[in-house]
């Protein structure tokens, strides 16, 4: 099946600081981008959606301006977590489509983020 | 709303049969999904169901009911390394996924 890596796996920030995880599409074009956080013992969460080119849609709660989210190609996206602190620190994963096959996501191996 | 309903833990046995079972209301539907998660880890792709019907890949099987709004995934043989979270998820109208809150499953020996 197709390839989606997320770099880095983990990463320990200090509260203030912005992290930057990348979402790769290893084999196929991702038309579509999902981005997804999940707590502890929780079911995934969709952030936003980042089509390719254009601005991403994001889910209501989530705030934009904490959440930059970069869809500059089609096989590269990218999460900006900015100013983090510790209640950012979760699970993150991406997940990405090729738009001519709607019912198919391949999901990268997550992000571990831990905000101090 | 929509709503996605699974129990939140099972426990079976070692080499013995399991059924999860997940309700499901959306807006729209274009198939049901099951994952497996293992902790740490993110979700695997286990089945894809469309239609009405039982669909069996293995050890795995699941089952679609769309009038009821229900499926189910059957695992046989269970094994140890069958312990993890099993997700359902319904793709909406939208093509977006809406995923329940996973079943955390126990296998003992």
């Amino acid at each position: 099946g197709a390839v989606v890596s997320q770099h880095p796996s983990r990463v320990i920030c200090k509260s203030g600081t912005s992290v930057k995880i990348e979402c790769r599409s290893l084999d196929f074009q991702a038309t579509t981008m999902f981005w997804y956080r999940q707590f502890p013992k929780k079911s995934l969460m969709l952030m936003a959606t980042s089509n390719e080119g254009s601005k991403a849609t994001y889910e209501q709660g989530v705030e934009k301006d904490k959440f930059l989210i970069n869809h500059a190609s089609l096989t590269l996206s990218t999460l900006t977590v900015t100013s983090a602190h510790p209640e950012d620190s979760s699970f993150y994963i991406c997940s990405a489509r090729w738009n001519a096959v709607k019912e198919t996501q391949y999901f990268g191996p997550g992000t571990r983020l831990l905000v101090l | 709303g929509q709503n996605i309903d699974q129990p939140t833990e099972m426990t079976a046995t070692e080499g013995a049969i399991v059924q999860i079972n997940c309700t499901y209301q959306t807006s729209g539907f274009n198939g049901l999904f099951w994952y497996q998660q293992h902790a740490g880890e993110a979700p695997t792709f286990l089945s894809y169901n469309v239609l009405d019907g039982l669909e069996e890949k293995g050890r795995f099987s699941s089952f679609l009911s769309r009038s009821k709004g229900y499926s189910y995934l059957l695992l046989k043989e269970l094994q140890m390394k069958d312990s993890a979270s099993y997700l359902c998820a319904v793709m909406d109208s939208n093509y977006q996924l809406i995923w329940g809150a996973g079943t955390k499953l126990i296998i003992k020996p």
